[in-house]
C-alpha cells in the first residue's frame, strides 16, 4: 500500500497570503496524483490531476507541482471561499488507491 | 450537466445487508470506470470499490473484500454497492464518484452521499 502523509494537518493563513500545503507519497507514484477541495457538507471536489494538470474551474490562484515522492499545492491571494480541507490522492496502481488525510487550511 | 444521486444508505445492525444505488445522468456512463468513496463522520477519505466502464474488471479496498460487491446496470445509467456483513467501521458517507478520463482511477464528479450507520 502506498501511503500519502501530508502536511501540515492544519495551516493557519490571512486572507491575502499564500500557502502551501504539502503531500508526499510512501513510494514513488511518478504523477498519478490529483488533489480534492472539501468544504464543510459539501463533496470533495477536483482540483488537480496527473499531479499539475488543472480541472476544469480551477481558478488560476491555485498551482500544484511535483513527482516521484514529493507534492505540493500552492493557493495565491488566498480568498475567504478557499479555506476547506484539502486531501492528495495517489492512484498509480490498481486497485490500491489511496489518499492522504487531509489539511485543514483555516483562516488566520 | 453531470449527476450522481446515492440512495439506500441508513440504520443497520452489524452483520446485516445493505444496497447503495448512484444513479447518473448528463455523460455517457457506459464510457467511464465508476467508484465508491467514503467517508466516516469527521474524517478522511476512503476510496472504496471501483469498476471498469464494460463492468468486467472489479476492485476493492482490503478491509471490504468479500463483504462489498460493486456492479453497474448501463440500462438503468446505475453503479450500486451491496454491502454485506456490515461493521461498525464501515460507517461513513458513501460517495459515488465518476472517473476523470475512461479509466483513470482520479475522479472529476462526485454525488452529495449517502449515509451509513451501522450500529445496534
Amino acid at each position: 500500500e502506498v501511503v500519502m502523509t501530508q502536511s501540515p494537518v492544519t495551516l493557519s493563513v490571512s486572507p491575502g497570503e499564500t500557502a502551501t500545503l504539502s503531500c508526499r507519497a510512501s513510494q514513488s507514484v511518478s504523477t498519478d496524483l490529483a488533489w480534492y477541495q472539501q468544504k464543510p457538507g459539501q463533496s470533495p471536489r477536483l482540483l488537480f490531476h496527473g499531479a499539475s494538470t488543472r480541472a476544469t474551474g480551477t481558478p488560476p490562484r491555485f498551482s500544484a507541482s511535483g513527482s516521484g515522492t514529493e507534492f505540493t499545492l500552492t493557493i495565491a491571494s488566498l480568498q475567504s471561499e478557499d479555506f476547506a480541507v484539502y486531501y492528495c490522492q495517489q492512484y498509480m496502481i490498481w486497485p490500491f488507491i489511496t489518499f492522504g488525510q487531509g489539511t485543514r487550511l483555516e483562516i488566520k | 450537466e453531470v449527476q450522481l444521486v446515492e440512495s439506500g444508505g441508513g440504520l443497520a445492525q452489524p452483520g446485516s445487508s445493505l444496497r447503495l444505488r448512484c444513479a447518473a445522468s448528463g455523460f455517457s456512463f457506459d464510457d467511464y470506470a465508476m467508484h465508491w468513496v467514503r467517508q466516516a463522520p469527521g474524517r478522511g477519505l476512503e476510496w472504496v470499490a471501483g469498476i471498469s466502464w464494460s463492468g468486467n474488471t472489479v476492485g476493492y479496498v482490503d478491509s471490504v473484500k468479500g463483504r462489498f460487491t460493486i456492479s453497474r446496470d448501463s440500462a438503468k445509467n446505475s453503479l450500486f454497492l451491496q454491502m454485506d456483513s456490515l461493521r461498525a467501521e464501515d460507517t461513513a458517507f458513501y460517495y459515488c464518484a465518476k472517473d476523470g478520463v475512461g479509466w483513470s482511477n482520479w475522479f472529476d464528479r462526485w454525488g452529495q452521499g449517502t449515509l451509513v450507520t451501522v450500529s445496534s
